[in-house]
């Protein structure tokens, strides 16, 4: 049971426009999500997160949405630049037992073309 | 500051061979996890430990074993490898704080092939 969800494997984007990434969850206890970018051979690196309090919350180029109802949240870029070209992980998580878990996404592979 | 960091970058192994990735973390944070991540998927959590002496099975725990005798120090331990098992570990800490941030920090992985 996948409880969160990356429905696009990849995403090809030109520079300078905007880029969105989707994310879909099912579990309505989750109350904070974050995105995290993989470029090959390294570990995933924190980018942005919302807390379910929220509906938005933006850094610099990056704004990620949060659709509480539709159990939706979007990453966007803007502009796309080549460097943002990399893996893109959605992660939910929420207390259980104690303690903060998370659940990842399957990823999207983001490639901004020059 | 070092981070996390992993070790080995790359290991082969025959099937049955046993080894242990080390992961270490020198920013004082309780929390360790320890991932797999298979190819096209998502990264699947083996073990946690919330503090030395604690740790808690996560997602995919058979085949692994982890122990916890400091803060820093959280080696994932493959006892009888099997071809299942081929994947990249990725080792994360995060500060447990309630009012401070929530991400977590990873290392740069381990690739494991067992054959």
């Amino acid at each position: 049971d996948q409880q969160v969800k990356q429905n696009s494997p990849s995403l090809s984007v030109q520079e300078g426009r905007i880029s969105i990434l989707n994310c879909d969850y099912t579990n309505s206890m989750f109350d904070y999500f974050l995105w995290y970018k993989k470029y090959p051979a390294e570990g995933p690196t924190f980018l942005i997160s919302i807390s379910s309090i929220k509906d938005k919350n933006e850094d610099g180029r990056f704004t990620v949405f949060l659709n509480k109802s539709a159990k939706h949240l979007s990453l966007h870029i803007v502009p796309s630049q080549p460097g943002d070209s990399a893996v893109y992980f959605c992660a939910a998580s929420g207390i259980t037992s104690g303690t903060y878990k998370y659940i990842f996404g399957t990823g999207t592979r983001l490639k901004v073309l020059a | 500051n070092a981070g996390v960091t992993q070790t080995p970058k790359f290991r082969i192994l025959k099937i049955g061979q046993s080894m242990t990735l080390q992961c270490t973390q020198d920013m004082n944070h309780n929390y360790m996890y320890w991932y797999r991540q298979d190819p096209g998927m998502g990264l699947k959590l083996i073990y946690y430990s919330v503090g030395a002496g604690i740790t808690d099975k996560g997602e995919v725990p058979n085949g692994y074993n982890v122990s916890r005798s400091t803060t820093e120090d959280f080696p994932l331990r493959l006892e009888l490898a099997a071809p299942s098992q081929t994947s990249v570990y990725f080792c994360a800490s995060r500060d447990p704080s309630p009012a401070g941030r929530y991400e977590q920090y990873f290392g740069p992985g381990t690739r494991l092939t067992v054959t």
